[in-house]
């Protein structure tokens, strides 16, 4: 049970190239979600998926796509990489429990854009 | 707009200290969850808090939910080198479904 797996750790782009951000788990979670990670600012979602087949944008939406593959995998796109998209990318699913959402983290992708 | 705010942002302390790292809102949460987080790792929920003034132990920590479900502390008890690391408080609203919001973080390090 390898949990939530991201690919890859660490990816250098320069301004203008596109990628894409792999996501799975293995938990049978039902919602997934991407994340970016800044210094001081905390996490903040950029789009998530409660079920398969749906997708909504989070705070941060701006600048990326996502496709929720099935119900294990979950990817973002950068399709035209900037430098303000320098971060660190978390990958999260969740269980409910009588509503409540906890969520489980892959190791995260660490995006340098020059 | 930051929904919660977390304080402190940055607390170094020797080991074997208490302390008490705090969590507000003015929203309504339907829970709360406190996550820590290692250097080069993703966030690990540590606890979630449901009911009003409720109250979870975790070893050292002890986490309590406020009374209008709007705030919550973590407090550490005699803290130790590894209690090192981020602590995340993160609230779910009664309308976002299965959104969280998270609070900034509070860096702790403890020192041998």
């Amino acid at each position: 049970n390898a949990g939530v797996t991201q690919t890859p750790k660490f990816q250098v782009l320069k301004t203008g190239q596109s990628m894409t951000l792999q996501c799975a788990q293995d938990m049978n979670h039902n919602s997934m979600y991407w994340y970016r990670q800044d210094p001081g600012m905390g996490l903040r979602l950029i789009y998530y998926s409660a079920s398969e087949g749906t997708t909504d944008k989070g705070e941060v939406p701006n600048g990326y796509n996502v496709s929720r593959l099935n119900k294990r995998e979950f990817s973002l796109r950068l399709e035209s990489a900037a430098p303000s998209q320098t971060s660190v990318y978390f990958c999260a699913s969740s269980v409910t429990g009588q509503g409540i959402y906890e969520q489980y983290f892959g190791p995260g992708t660490r995006l340098t854009v020059t | 707009t930051q929904l919660l705010e977390q304080s402190p942002q940055f607390l170094s302390i020797q080991e074997g200290e208490n302390l008490t790292v705090y969590c507000n809102s003015s929203s309504v949460f339907s829970s709360l969850q406190w996550y820590r987080q290692e250097p080069g790792e993703g966030p690990v929920l540590l606890v979630t808090v449901v009911t009003g003034g409720e109250v979870k132990k975790l070893k050292r920590l002890t986490f309590q939910f406020g009374d209008a479900r709007k705030d919550s502390s973590l407090h550490i008890t005699a803290a130790q080198p590894g209690d090192t690391g981020l602590y995340l408080c993160a609230g779910e609203e009664e309308t976002s479904g299965s959104r969280l919001t998270f609070g900034e973080g509070t860096q702790l390090t403890v020192n041998p």
